[in-house]
């Protein structure tokens, strides 16, 4: 079964600096892999998604996660802060194509201080 | 397009006590799923379904029983709540069956058990 590390409950940035934030997994299959955001009081809204397509993927709202294999690793990424990125980021794991569960990171959240 | 709806928004309940959490989709989406978040966890799967009348249990099953009404509809019976099932729980489905694929969350449901 999968196990998704993500390091850090808590991030604080500046606006305009880079937000990074790590996420690893186990796994010995490739796996399909995902960041969600989750802003106060709301459902989770997708981000971006891994699927062994090219290893750099782009997001919305200008956040980027490159899949390294060799680090088991899917960190996330945004050259510069704004203060509407403060919320709570969630990394998921799956086994691969053919498993519909994913396994969710506790979560890291983003502050951002003006 | 509401995507996916939860009903309630809040609840309360008494230990002992039993209730329905509704939740519905208007995406034309096969695959629907029930998450609890507990602060520090992450999400944690309760159920999935692939399809009307199908369902598979996932992590914390317990306590817990759903039913796939139709396409659209997936709803979470709690029998006889117990303080631990205090939690927020969302709904969330997905265009594919049985595979890894982008899932769409529900705003929530925020269960309280006295």
């Amino acid at each position: 079964a999968q196990s998704v590390t993500q390091l850090g409950s808590h991030v604080s940035v500046s606006e305009g600096a880079l937000v990074l934030l790590r996420c690893n997994y186990s796994s010995s299959v490739p796996p399909y892999l995902f960041w969600y955001v989750q802003y106060p009081n709301q459902g989770l809204q997708l981000l971006l998604k891994y699927t062994s397509a090219a290893t750099l993927v782009k997001g919305i709202n200008g956040f980027e996660a490159e899949f390294k294999k060799s680090e088991t690793s899917f960190h996330l990424t945004k050259p510069s802060a704004h203060m509407s990125d403060a919320a709570e980021y969630f990394c998921a794991v799956s086994e691969g194509a053919g498993s519909y569960q994913l396994t969710f990171g506790k979560g890291t959240k983003l502050s951002v201080i003006p | 397009n509401a995507g996916v709806t939860q009903t309630p928004k809040f609840q309360v309940l008494k230990t002992g006590q039993s209730m329905t959490l509704q939740c519905a989709q208007d995406m034309n989406h096969n695959s629907m799923y029930w998450y609890r978040q507990d602060p520090g966890m992450g999400l944690r799967l309760i159920y999935y379904s692939a399809s009307e009348g199908t369902t598979d249990k996932g992590e914390v099953p317990n306590g817990y029983n759903v039913s796939r009404l139709n396409k659209r509809e997936f709803s979470l019976r709690l029998e006889s709540a117990a303080p631990s099932q205090t939690s927020v729980y969302f709904c969330a489905s997905s265009p594919l069956a049985g595979v890894a694929d982008t899932q769409y969350f529900g705003p929530g449901t925020r269960l309280t058990v006295l």
